[in-house]
This record gives structure tokens, C-alpha cells and sequence, in this order.
């Protein structure tokens, strides 16, 4: 997976509790991306970042927030999760010159 | 980024050559074809892109036609593993990776034995 590593790749948690999911790269690029897709939606961008403490809102970014303080980690945080919030969330990184960009295995994370 | 249009389904025999075909009529001049696949329960995955020229890669090679309205993305002898939802996305080449990627529905191919 491209130098990429999602934790934890499966997480189960309830409904009000804050839960973070870890991106973290070896391949020191600039960009980072978190996804969420979910049957019926295809993939969907949540946050993304443009290097360290700069990030940005995607289509999807209500009750999400990340961080990004080193180049290697993105974080995505859910402050009080909610049952809408169960999906399988991709980090993505990217931003070379071709602009491709390279997917983790995934979390699956459900909310009761 | 210019839409683009898939049939949803698509079966091949193993070890024949399959041939995804993907319109994206309205491209504008400076926007690339990409194509994605995913297999089941995996991450997407990059496998080649292109502006107007043909492009070949270890996975595949991309037919992009003269007026640049439709692709066709050849995996030239596919296996089992090739069996995943297949993406085509249009996208501008603009630098620093800024621009999303927008994901469809994509079309599911199916190799079988």
C-alpha cells in the first residue's frame, strides 16, 4: 500500500464517544487525504492536507476534524461519534508531480 | 471535473484480454484520464493515466481516442485477480494535488474462470 498504514484497521465504538483514526506515511508526501465510502456513495472526500498544519475541507467534513503535525501523520478525528459516521475510512496520499494518489487498506469503523 | 460514463458490468475469461470502455465527452483540453480499480474490501489503486497518447504501464495500456471523448483501458490477459470495480476519472493537471478525486459508481468486472 505505497508506504501507507492506517490504525486501527477495525474499530467498534458507540454512539457520543470521540474516536481518531491514524494515517501515517513513509513516503513524505506533501498531501494527505481522508475518504469515507459507504454502499450507495462511492468514495467521498472528508479532509485533506497540504502539508504540515495546513488542511482543508472536503465534500463530507461535518463532525470530522484532522490534524496534521508532522509531514508522516494525519489524523482524523470524530469528537462524539455518530451511527451516520459507520463506514470504511481511506487515507490517500499524494500530490507529486502526476498527481496520483495512493490508498491504505482502510478502516472500518462502526458506531452503535 | 468532466463526468464520465461507464457501463456498470462487464465479465471476461480468464486469460483473455479485457476492455473497459469509459466516455467523458465533456474533457476539457488540459484534463488527464485516470483510472482506479478496487477489489473487494481493499484501498483504490492507481493504474495508469493519460492525456491524449496511448500510455502503457506493467498493468495495463490506455487507448485514449483523437478527439479525446472516450478511453479504453486494456488489461491484456486477465486474471482472477483483475476480478474489482474499475474508475474512470477525469481531473485537471494542476500541481499540488489539490483537486480530489471524484469517484463513481465505476463498472465491476468480473474474470471468470
Amino acid at each position: 500500500d505505497a508506504g501507507i498504514t492506517q490504525s486501527p484497521r477495525h474499530k467498534v465504538t458507540e454512539t457520543g464517544t470521540p474516536v481518531t483514526l491514524r494515517c501515517h506515511q513513509t513516503e513524505n508526501h506533501r498531501y494527505m487525504y481522508w475518504y469515507r465510502q459507504d454502499p450507495g456513495h462511492g468514495l467521498r472526500l472528508i479532509h485533506y492536507s497540504y502539508g504540515v498544519k495546513d488542511t482543508d475541507k472536503g465534500e463530507v467534513s461535518d463532525g470530522y476534524s484532522v490534524s496534521r503535525s508532522k509531514t508522516e501523520d494525519f489524523l482524523l478525528t470524530l469528537e462524539s461519534a455518530t451511527s451516520s459516521q459507520t463506514s470504511v475510512y481511506f487515507c490517500a496520499i499524494g500530490g507529486d508531480s502526476q498527481n496520483i494518489q495512493y490508498f491504505g487498506a482502510g478502516t472500518r469503523l462502526s458506531v452503535l | 471535473d468532466a463526468k464520465t460514463t461507464q457501463p456498470p458490468s462487464m465479465d471476461c475469461a480468464e486469460g483473455r484480454a479485457a476492455n473497459l470502455p469509459c466516455n467523458h465527452s465533456t474533457i476539457s483540453g488540459n484534463e488527464y484520464v485516470y483510472w482506479y480499480r478496487q477489489i473487494h474490501s481493499q484501498g483504490p489503486q492507481y493504474i495508469i493515466h493519460g492525456l491524449k497518447n496511448n500510455e502503457t504501464n506493467e498493468m495495463a495500456s490506455l487507448i485514449i481516442t483523437e478527439d479525446r471523448k472516450s478511453s479504453t483501458l486494456i488489461l491484456p490477459h486477465a486474471t482472477l485477480r483483475d476480478t474489482a470495480v474499475y474508475y474512470c476519472i477525469v481531473r485537471g493537471a494542476s500541481q499540488g494535488g489539490s483537486e480530489k478525486l471524484v469517484f463513481g459508481k465505476g463498472m465491476k468486472l468480473t474474470v471468470n474462470p
